[in-house]
């Protein structure tokens, strides 16, 4: 059965203290590896996408890696305004079709 | 940027009552995803079209049917409603990377 993982459930780092969030996922074959922040009571908002192990993608102060059963979400130096939830989605690639499988998320709370 | 557009953004209904979803997606995106995400849940896998054609089916109830227009609008609609239904409910579009509209958060009284 095709499942996502994502641990810490929560994290709460002080601002500048650097962290990593894991996602690790069992597919019967993966087409992509997408992670999202979503802020409360709004939709997701796409990040990144990640194809195949060993691909990394960066943006401002986040940074995603993936491996063949795992992928990290390392944040640098965070910002207040960095906090949220961090969903991680796996496109299981059965059917032909684009269906996402979500993780349930880590919480992160920067505090000042 | 055009981003998916989703309404009405919220609804509040009694139980038994038939609720409908509007996703407007973005210009020349011709695949619709619903999701239904409940409180403190991840979001989970509705129903997909692709060019007007249901292309996948999640974990939908029979009470729910959705449908994919000649405009690429599409509509969820949701009947004989439990209070189980209150949930966001969001339509995301696209090919590969999935877009999300803000989600319409429907209350079930």
């Amino acid at each position: 059965e095709d499942q996502v993982t994502q641990s810490p459930e929560a994290l709460r780092l002080q601002e500048g203290e650097s962290s990593s969030l894991n996602c690790s996922y069992t597919v019967s074959g993966l087409r992509g590896l997408f992670w999202y922040r979503q802020d409360p009571g709004k939709g997701p908002e796409f990040l990144f996408t990640l194809y195949s192990a060993g691909e990394e993608k960066e943006k401002e102060r986040l940074k995603a890696t993936l491996t063949k059963k795992e992928s990290f979400l390392h944040i640098t130096a965070p910002k207040p305004e960095d906090s949220a939830t961090y969903l991680c989605a796996v496109n299981p690639g059965s059917g032909g079709y684009n269906k996402l499988i979500f993780g349930a998320g880590t919480r992160l709370a920067v505090h000042p | 940027a055009a981003g998916v557009i989703q309404s009405p953004r919220h609804l509040i209904k009694e139980k038994r009552e038939t609720a409908t979803l509007k996703c407007y997606p973005i210009p020349r995106h011709d695949t619709v995803y619903w999701y239904q995400q409940g409180p403190g849940q991840d979001p989970q896998f509705l129903i997909s079209f692709y060019e007007k054609m249901q292309s996948d089916k999640g974990s939908i109830p029979d009470r729910f049917s959705a449908q994919q227009f000649s405009d690429y609008h599409s509509e969820l609609n949701m009947s004989s409603l439990e209070l189980g239904d209150s949930a966001l409910y969001f339509c995301a579009n696209g090919n590969n990377e999935q877009f999300f509209g803000p989600g319409t958060r429907l209350t079930v009284l």
